[in-house]
């Protein structure tokens, strides 16, 4: 079955620092990819999204760089701040299957002030 | 306005009931979802509904069934509660289906307890 993973559980960054999250998948046919935020009591919310067309792509204070080589995923947050304390996922499909996405395991990213 | 919204947000129940969860969103997409997401914070997919009907059914018990009286709403029922079924479900919607990659919108999550 699909399988998308985090290398690292949990992250602690000094505020102003830069943080950066990784994520494997296993899946050569995904040509989506999505970064999710979760904070406490919510739902997932949309960072930034990225097509395998592409291997960049920057919004604002985030970047998603995409090496569809080592099927590696990174989310990389400009100076990071305090309300950036979450657990973030990536999330990939692949266009035979439609929209259906699987979700990584999360990393905990706690940004110290 | 809020765009997913699901109803209660915390359920506590006892083992062996029937409860149901409610999902509306107003942004007009097709396609609707329900997600798990366990202890460990682990999402997984469980059913996705495009203009009603079913395109996902994930190895989900045959106690889950979901319903879906328009596209603008997707129900969650559980019949015969489980212990191992306390975890926070997630109503979400996006625009895409088939290969139009869209992004998913969650709503707030249904935090289940059952004793």
């Amino acid at each position: 079955g699909e399988s998308v993973g985090l290398h690292l559980p949990t992250l602690s960054v000094q505020e102003g620092d830069n943080s950066i999250i990784n994520c494997a998948y296993s899946n050569s046919a995904s040509d989506y990819f999505i970064w999710y935020k979760q904070e406490s009591g919510k739902g997932p919310q949309f960072i930034i999204d990225i097509r395998s067309n592409m291997d960049k792509r920057q919004g604002q204070r985030v970047t998603v760089l995409l090496n569809k080589t080592v099927k590696h995923l990174s989310l990389q947050i400009a100076a990071t701040q305090p309300g950036d304390s979450a657990v973030y996922f990536c999330a990939d499909a692949a266009t035979i299957t439609g929209n259906q996405f699987y979700f990584g395991t999360g990393t905990s990213l706690t940004v110290i002030p | 306005d809020t765009a997913v919204s699901q109803t209660p947000k915390y359920l506590v129940t006892q083992m062996g009931n029937d409860k149901s969860i409610k999902c509306e969103q107003n942004l007009g997409h097709d396609t609707m979802y329900w997600y798990k997401q366990d202890s460990k914070k682990f999402l997984k997919i469980m059913f996705s509904y495009n203009n009603k009907e079913l395109i996902i059914n994930e190895t989900v018990p045959n106690r889950f069934s979901p319903k879906s009286p328009d596209k603008a709403h997707l129900n969650l029922h559980i019949n015969s509660l489980e212990l191992g079924d306390s975890a926070v479900y997630f109503c979400a919607s996006s625009r895409g289906q088939g290969g139009n990659h869209s992004p998913l919108h969650f709503g707030n999550g249904t935090r289940l307890t059952v004793t």
